[in-house]
């Protein structure tokens, strides 16, 4: 079974700028989290969706906001890029019931210039 | 609010030197506790889920177990493969997915 593929891999933006990340589920997984990772505050939680509906937000500023399609997959988007935002954003998939586990993908690493 | 303290933040162990992870927890109502391993520049990848306390779970040359405050990951006779980052994640009622991390421990396995 295929595993959980993000889009682009790497990514180089100027501040100012927004950028969409792109996230595929594993198969049949309904829910797509996305996490934040930097070396300062290490992996923090930004949303969660399920079932094309939002079902859990962190305490992110509202720059940060995302979707997710009638197929699962997901994506994030940040506009007005601040250099605070690079980072390694990582998305996990789960099958959305009470304590399933979630799978990680290899990540977007983020850098804002 | 959740709150995950993972001790020590780096590790340094010879080939064989068996050792132990801590991860401190404060959450209302665990849901479950989460180890993961994360290689250098790649996503964290899944090792354990527990439950409620007293539970252990085994793979391969790792052992997790959990109290009311705390889990532990032992390393038995570490190899220089098991070096990676270990993280530590709890879920609480009512966060839908959410995980809360730990900063995880930095482990260095030497010939």
């Amino acid at each position: 079974k295929a595993g959980v593929t993000q889009t682009p891999r790497y990514l180089i933006k100027t501040r100012g700028q927004q950028v969409t990340l792109s996230c595929s589920p594993i198969s049949g997984h309904r829910s797509v989290s996305w996490y934040q990772q930097t070396p300062g505050q290490g992996l923090q939680f930004l949303f969660e969706y399920f079932s094309e509906t939002q079902r859990n937000k962190g305490n992110f500023p509202g720059r940060f906001s995302g979707r997710q399609f009638s197929n699962s997959r997901s994506e994030m988007n940040v506009s007005t890029l601040e250099l605070g935002d690079s980072a390694l954003y990582l998305c996990a998939s789960s099958l959305g019931t009470r304590t399933d586990t979630q799978y990680f993908g290899p990540g977007t690493r983020l850098t804002v210039l | 609010e959740d709150q995950v303290t993972q001790s020590p933040e780096a590790l340094r162990l010879q080939e064989g030197e068996s050792s132990s992870l801590n991860c401190s927890y404060t959450v209302s109502g665990l849901r479950g506790l989460f180890w993961y391993r994360q290689d250098p520049g790649k996503g964290p990848e899944f090792l354990f889920t527990l439950y409620s306390a007293g539970e252990e779970k085994e793979k391969e040359r790792l052992k997790a177990t959990l109290t009311k405050k705390e889990s532990f990951l032992h390393i038995t006779a570490p190899k220089p493969e098991d070096s990676a980052t270990y993280l530590c994640a709890v879920q609480a009622p009512g966060g839908g997915n959410k995980l809360t991390f730990g900063t995880g421990t930095q482990l260095k396995v030497e010939l």
